[in-house]
């Protein structure tokens, strides 16, 4: 199993660039999530999905948006990049509450 | 208050000691995750625990589920142990949306 692949691992937008972070899983997990991470701060969930065609708002939901058509994937998308928006971005999945979260390596996204 | 907190937030050891940290919690439902994230890296995780107490390598966790509070054990640090630990746990079981506790920042030095 791959587990939670997000992509890219890097990047770097300028100021009202928008641009999409991929997470896919191949575990059949309904529950994904989208947090951010801010420098020297916990995780703060953005949007998450309880399974294909549902997702809901998080804590930190402006300036971003998502979707889940299928199983598998739930990409994030950022319209008109702030610097507000600089971040380590995890995707993270489970199955059920009594089971193991699984989390993507990370996408570090810097807007300039 | 937090409604999960960690202590210490900061700990630094000898390699060799054996590491105790705490997570208590006041929301939630009878689940716990202990993260590990090391310093620029991603996020994985060690145990999810709903009762009684699990091992893996020296690595070791605990839960009472009545006093809403659990221990993750290192036995025999060392410096590769290094890293922050978070616990967390899921607000419901509709949304198995986590909370997280603000981790434990480990320092085991040589």
């Amino acid at each position: 199993n791959a587990g939670v692949t997000q992509t890219p691992k890097f990047r770097i937008l300028k100021i009202g660039q928008s641009m999409t972070l991929q997470c896919a899983q191949d575990m059949n997990h309904n529950y994904m999530y989208w947090y951010r991470q801010d420098p020297g701060m916990g995780l703060k969930l953005i949007y998450y999905s309880v399974g294909a065609g549902i997702t809901d708002k998080g804590e930190v939901p402006n300036g971003y948006n998502v979707s889940r058509s299928t199983t598998e994937d739930f990409p994030l998308r950022l319209e008109l990049a702030a610097p507000s928006q600089t971040s380590v971005y995890f995707c993270a999945s489970t199955w059920s509450m009594n089971t193991e979260a699984f989390f993507g390596q990370g996408t570090r996204l810097t807007v300039v | 208050k937090n409604e999960v907190e960690q202590s210490p937030q900061n700990l630094t050891a000898q390699e060799g000691e054996f590491i105790t940290i705490n997570c208590s919690y006041s929301v939630g439902i009878s689940a716990l995750h202990w993260l590990q994230q090391h310093p620029g890296g991603g996020i994985v995780s060690l145990f999810m625990l709903s009762s009684g107490k699990k091992k893996h390598g020296r690595l070791i966790a605990t839960i009472n589920i009545q006093e809403k509070h659990s221990s993750l054990h290192i036995t025999a640090s060392h410096p590769r142990d290094s890293a922050v630990y978070i616990c967390a746990v899921p607000r419901d079981g509709a949304t198995n949306k986590l909370i997280f506790g603000t981790g434990t920042l480990l320092a085991v030095q040589p």
